[in-house]
């Protein structure tokens, strides 16, 4: 059972360059997100879906982009890198129910 | 926006019950309340959820008072393991409202021996 797998696990990235983080979960679930965790601190929002085709705003969508175009994947694309990117990128993703979330392991980017 | 609040850190000792305390004055009337646990280089787990009164499962019990402005984590004889940090979320997941659903800093719980 895979769940919820993140792609690469960590990376070191030049600043301007661009990148592009995977997401994809094998539950069929109808609701994906994607949280970055700055060291010691809780886990913001970036961006959502709750269904294919359609995604949102979250607390600090800036520098980012995303899409959902099937069910199952979610990449978070970084245009342009800064140094302030740096953090561990959480996707999660849930049936839409209100119920449990499941997350990812994390990929850790860090911008040089 | 339901906003929570949470002590930044609590510690204890292995075998007690620990209780952690989150205040959410600002819940909406179809909001959930949801906790997860952290460890380490972990995305979070999803530990117990509830609407109101008392709900409890095999690892944790969540006490929800009538009005619903806080909730209550209860986990049972803690060991070691249980070291962690803890969130507290106010929200629906998947719902419209899921871009509303804030973690905050979490309580960071220590367990020693």
């Amino acid at each position: 059972i895979a769940g919820i797998t993140q792609a690469p696990t960590s990376q070191i990235l030049a600043a301007g360059r661009r990148m592009t983080l995977r997401c994809t979960q094998d539950m069929r679930h109808n609701a994906m997100y994607w949280y970055r965790q700055d060291l010691g601190l809780g886990l913001r929002l970036i961006h959502y879906s709750n269904t294919a085709g359609t995604t949102g705003k979250g607390e600090v969508p800036d520098g980012y982009s995303v899409s959902r175009a099937n069910t199952d994947d979610f990449p978070l694309t970084l245009a342009s890198a800064v140094p302030s990117q740096t953090s561990v990128y959480f996707c999660a993703s849930s049936d839409g129910s209100g119920g449990e979330a499941f997350f990812g392991q994390g990929t850790r980017l860090t911008v040089v | 926006l339901a906003k929570t609040t949470q002590p930044i850190s609590m510690d204890s000792y292995e075998g007690q019950e620990v209780n952690i305390t989150c205040s959410h004055n600002n819940i909406a009337t179809n909001d959930y309340i949801t906790w997860y646990q952290q460890f380490p280089s972990q995305g979070p787990r999803f530990i117990i959820q509830g609407y109101k009164t008392k709900v409890t499962n095999e690892v944790a019990s969540l006490f929800i008072p009538a009005d619903r402005k806080s909730s209550t984590l209860s986990l049972p004889r803690v060991s070691l393991s249980d070291t962690a940090v803890y969130y507290c979320l106010v929200g629906g997941w998947g719902h419209s409202s899921a871009s509303k659903i804030i973690f905050g800093s979490g309580t960071r719980l220590s367990i020693r021996p």
